[in-house]
């Protein structure tokens, strides 16, 4: 159990549109959503946290004007890269945690997705 | 100042021979300590999770001890392998009594290349 997806795997844009990123959680209801970034030979970086029907908690300097994180249901969280530059282009990880302990779920724990590999052109 | 030290932060050892990594916290209180494998371009796996009274946990050729007094852990790779080959990444989660729960404080990780 506790199977996170993303969907894309890998996308390609141009600089300037913008990029939806979906995250979903097959198996449970994720009361908790986490987004990262990751550049290439570095750890994870946690850009903003949501939970379930309220609105996201952005890091220290990440713009949340560009960074758009929809969390609207216990199993889908969004995040949308607004007007993509090449500086942007990154492995985005969103991960899950979930209130409710249950076969083999743990409570306090992520869940990670697989990760989008964004290129921004 | 990272609450979550790894170390060393990368190592090569030949296939077929056993390493150690460590990871160090300071998060207070504790609830529990996993440890992840991240393949290139993929996301973090789950290897194993520890809560404050256990020592030690097995996967396979995976080890992972914790001593919650001194604040330190371990994983221990068995016979390595090629695919062994990956960052490995402790997370501590911090306990209910603190401000910080439900946080995850993450290590930077510590890069494994087996060669043949």
């Amino acid at each position: 159990g506790a199977v996170v997806s993303q969907h894309p795997s890998r996308v390609i844009c141009k600089s300037g549109t913008s990029v939806k990123i979906e995250c979903r959680s097959l198996d449970f209801q994720a009361t908790t959503m986490f987004w990262y970034r990751q550049f290439p030979k570095q750890s994870l970086m946690l850009m903003a946290t949501s939970n379930e029907g309220s609105k996201a908690t952005y890091e220290q300097g990440v713009e949340k004007d560009k960074f758009l994180i929809n969390h609207a249901s216990l199993t889908l969280s969004t995040l949308t890269v607004t007007s993509a530059h090449p500086e942007d282009s990154s492995f985005y990880i969103c991960s899950a945690s979930s209130t409710w302990r249950g076969g083999s779920l743990s409570t306090d724990t992520q869940y990670f997705g697989p990760g989008t590999r964004l290129t921004v052109l | 100042k990272n609450q979550v030290e790894q170390s060393p932060q990368s190592l090569i050892i030949l296939e077929g021979k056993n390493c150690t990594l460590q990871c160090n916290y300071t998060v207070s209180p504790f609830s529990n300590l996993r440890w992840y494998k991240q393949d290139t371009g993929r996301g973090p796996v789950s290897l194993t999770i520890m809560t404050f009274s256990e020592n030690t946990k097995s996967n396979g050729r995976y080890t992972a001890t914790l001593d919650a007094d001194t604040k330190q852990s371990s994983l221990h790779i068995t016979a390595s392998q090629l695919s062994d080959s990956a960052s490995y990444i402790c997370v501590v989660s911090a306990g209910r009594t603190t401000d910080s729960w439900g946080k995850f404080q993450f290590g930077a990780g510590t890069q494994v290349v087996v060669t043949p």
